[in-house]
């Protein structure tokens, strides 16, 4: 058992870039969640899969933010001419989807600086 | 939405020194659980805890759902306890099985 994996652990961009993150949740989960949290905040969930069924993504942002999960393994959340708002860390968690299995795992993070 | 309140928002204790963070939520919850976020800002599990009471080590938590608070007790304080705490809780059922996350307790020990 790996852990959530998360790639980049940083990234900068411009204002107006499309930016990409990836996540790899452990093997066995088939669920998987992004949040976001801002300095000195919880984590804010965004979205969640069940496989490869998105469940959930009306507390996605805006429009500029989407995710996918082609094939219920690894998740990618796109956000599209980002703004210096969206400076944050992206986390991801990964877990099973039965109780009393649905403890959620989280991922190292992906931080985000928009300049 | 499910509200969650942590306190103290900030606690400064001495090395040694037992502690009680609580988490009161607003709602029913099937999930909740205690993370530690260390300073490089990865969430480490601590317990999966929706009722009852467990342990581990000089930690332990206890959930009273009925009243709708859960409390984190660090005994023997180590100054790697420091960093911030959370508390999250989730339904599950309704159709969005995220988490809502309170704003944390900030545990400082000092040597």
């Amino acid at each position: 058992d790996t852990g959530v994996s998360q790639n980049p652990r940083h990234k900068i961009t411009k204002r107006g870039q499309n930016v990409t993150f990836r996540c790899d949740p452990i093997s066995e989960h088939n669920r998987l969640y992004w949040y976001r949290q801002t300095l000195g905040q919880g984590p804010e969930f965004l979205t969640y899969f069940q496989n490869e069924a998105q469940l959930e993504k009306s507390r996605l942002l805006s429009d500029r933010f989407s995710a996918e999960r082609p094939k219920g393994s690894f998740s990618t959340l796109e956000i599209q001419r980002t703004e210096q708002g969206d400076s944050a860390m992206y986390l991801c968690a990964s877990s099973l989807d039965h109780y009393p299995g649905k403890e959620q795992y989280f991922g190292p993070g992906t931080r985000l600086t928009v300049t | 939405g499910i509200q969650v309140e942590q306190s103290p928002p900030d606690l400064i204790l001495q090395e040694g020194a037992n502690s009680t963070l609580r988490c009161n939520f607003s709602d029913s919850v099937n999930n909740l659980q205690w993370f530690h976020q260390n300073p490089w800002g990865q969430l480490i599990n601590l317990f999966y805890i929706p009722s009852g009471t467990k342990q581990n080590g000089r930690l332990s938590a206890t959930t009273v759902a009925t009243e709708r608070y859960s409390l984190l007790y660090i005994s023997s304080s180590q100054t790697t306890d420091s960093g911030v705490y959370f508390c999250a809780v989730g339904y599950s059922g309704g159709g969005a099985d995220g988490l809502t996350f309170g704003k944390g307790t900030h545990l400082i020990i000092q040597p």
